[in-house]
């Protein structure tokens, strides 16, 4: 079983939609969790980072974290054509250790 | 300009032949650090670097190394390159100040191995 497991999509959503990707881990030593969006042919673009269980805002973007549950997700507010691409979480151990889920790639259609 | 760079972007070789990939940041961030991207597979980290002469294994080192002389450079070394290590390598470096994180990474450099 992977330490990080990544709703595999393809996810396929009207503009203006409210989008969940989710990821779940197995690993209780994971501190750190972030999610990626990677466009075409290009490198990963950090989009949120946090530490702590709960919510944390960014613009249209809202990264929560259940540690208890070993639970993260990231929701996208009002999804845009701009939007499309592959999403990954990411998980650190407070070592630097990284763990990233396969990724979800999403299209979102005018 | 911020920047991650890697170099080269693209490379063919050979099986055996010798090879190391340059990343360098203009950042003068602490933590570095090697991935490798199949198609289906994500990202999986190869090597990480906390700072100079700190270097650890990721999920997936064997047959990479790695050296960080200089906080700037950190480069991927493929004594040995085999077929399986074809893929698409990225380096990035980060900075961490509380609740934020700042990270870049390169453009990637496209490896195929014959």
């Amino acid at each position: 079983q992977k330490e990080v497991e990544q709703d595999p999509g393809p996810l396929s959503v009207p503009e203006g939609a409210i989008v969940s990707l989710n990821c779940t881990y197995s690993n209780s030593a994971f501190q750190y969790f972030m999610w990626y969006r990677q466009y075409s042919r290009k490198g990963p673009e950090l989009l949120m980072y946090t530490y702590s269980s709960g919510n944390k805002e960014d613009g249209r973007f809202t990264a929560q974290v259940d540690k208890s549950s070993k639970y993260i997700s990231l929701f996208i507010r009002d999804s845009q054509p701009s939007d499309s691409a592959t999403y990954l979480c990411a998980i650190n151990t407070n070592a630097g250790k990284s763990t990233f889920g396969d990724g979800t790639t999403l299209t979102v259609k005018p | 300009e911020a920047q991650v760079t890697q170099n080269p972007r693209y490379l063919i070789t050979v099986t055996g032949k010798k090879l190391t990939v340059t990343c360098s940041q203009n950042m003068n961030h602490e933590y570095m650090s090697w991935y490798r991207q199949d198609p289906g597979l994500g990202l999986r980290q190869i090597y990480y670097s906390m700072n100079v002469e700190v270097t650890d294994k990721g999920d997936v080192p064997e047959g990479y190394k790695v050296s960080r002389k200089e906080k700037r450079n950190f480069p991927l070394i493929l004594e040995s390159p085999s077929p399986n290590q074809t893929s698409l390598y990225f380096c990035a470096s980060s900075r961490t100040s509380g609740n934020q994180e700042t990270q870049y990474f390169g453009p990637g450099t496209r490896l195929l191995v014959l």
